[in-house]
């Protein structure tokens, strides 16, 4: 079975700007959650997606958002870009009350 | 929201000795407590994982023990290798079953050959 798989794996942007991450889950999961991970912060919590529902939402402000596709694939957008925003974007999936299986991860980087 | 503290933030131990790491959590209504093993530039991965109904559980040279009553968890690894060093992060959840983890702040184990 094919692992999770994200694109881009690494993305370059400036500040204001704004970005699609893209995450294709294990096949027959229809869990999806995002995660942003840095230095300062480590791994926290964005939002996770379920059926094309956003089921759990972490303390991030309006400029991270979300979605979900009926195939299970989701994608999250961040607007307005700022600096500290650069971040590896990990996205995860599992089937219903299972472990999680992270993906590569995403880095972006905001000049 | 629910809250992982964990400890040592780094941890060197001589290879073949035993490592421990620990982790405390809020919320007592967590119910699932995995541990994932991040290599430097590599995705995190599984490596166990506890539900509340049980207090210990081994796999091969790791085990992972949770204390309900005092909200901590700990991981022992024992019979440490070369291979075993990385970043290691506790997680707790009580959402839906395990889809929102809340992660501790990661320990950094260096094994010294």
């Amino acid at each position: 079975k094919a692992g999770v798989t994200q694109t881009p794996r690494y993305l370059i942007k400036t500040r204001g700007q704004q970005v699609t991450l893209s995450c294709s889950p294990i096949s027959g999961h229809r869990s999806v959650s995002w995660y942003q991970q840095t230095p300062g912060q480590g791994l926290q919590f964005l939002f996770e997606y379920f059926s094309e529902t956003q089921r759990n939402k972490g303390n991030f402000p309006g400029r991270f958002s979300g979605r979900q596709f009926s195939n299970s694939r989701s994608e999250m957008n961040v607007s307005t870009l700022e600096l500290g925003d650069s971040a590896l974007y990990l996205c995860a999936s599992s089937p219903p009350a299972d472990e999680q299986f992270f993906g590569p991860g995403t880095r972006l980087t905001v000049l | 929201g629910e809250n992982v503290e964990q400890h040592p933030s780094t941890l060197s131990v001589q290879e073949g000795d035993s490592a421990v790491i620990k982790c405390t959590y809020s919320d007592s209504a967590s119910n699932y407590f995995p541990w994932y093993k991040q290599e430097l530039g590599k995705r995190p991965q599984l490596i166990i994982d506890i539900r509340s109904n049980v207090g210990e559980k081994k796999d091969q040279r790791i085990a992972v023990t949770l204390n309900k009553t005092a909200k901590h968890f700990s991981l022992h690894i024992t019979e440490t290798q070369p291979e075993d060093s990385a970043v290691y992060f506790c997680a707790a959840s009580s959402d839906f079953g395990n889809e929102k983890l809340t992660f501790g702040t990661g320990t950094r184990l260096t094994i010294i050959p």
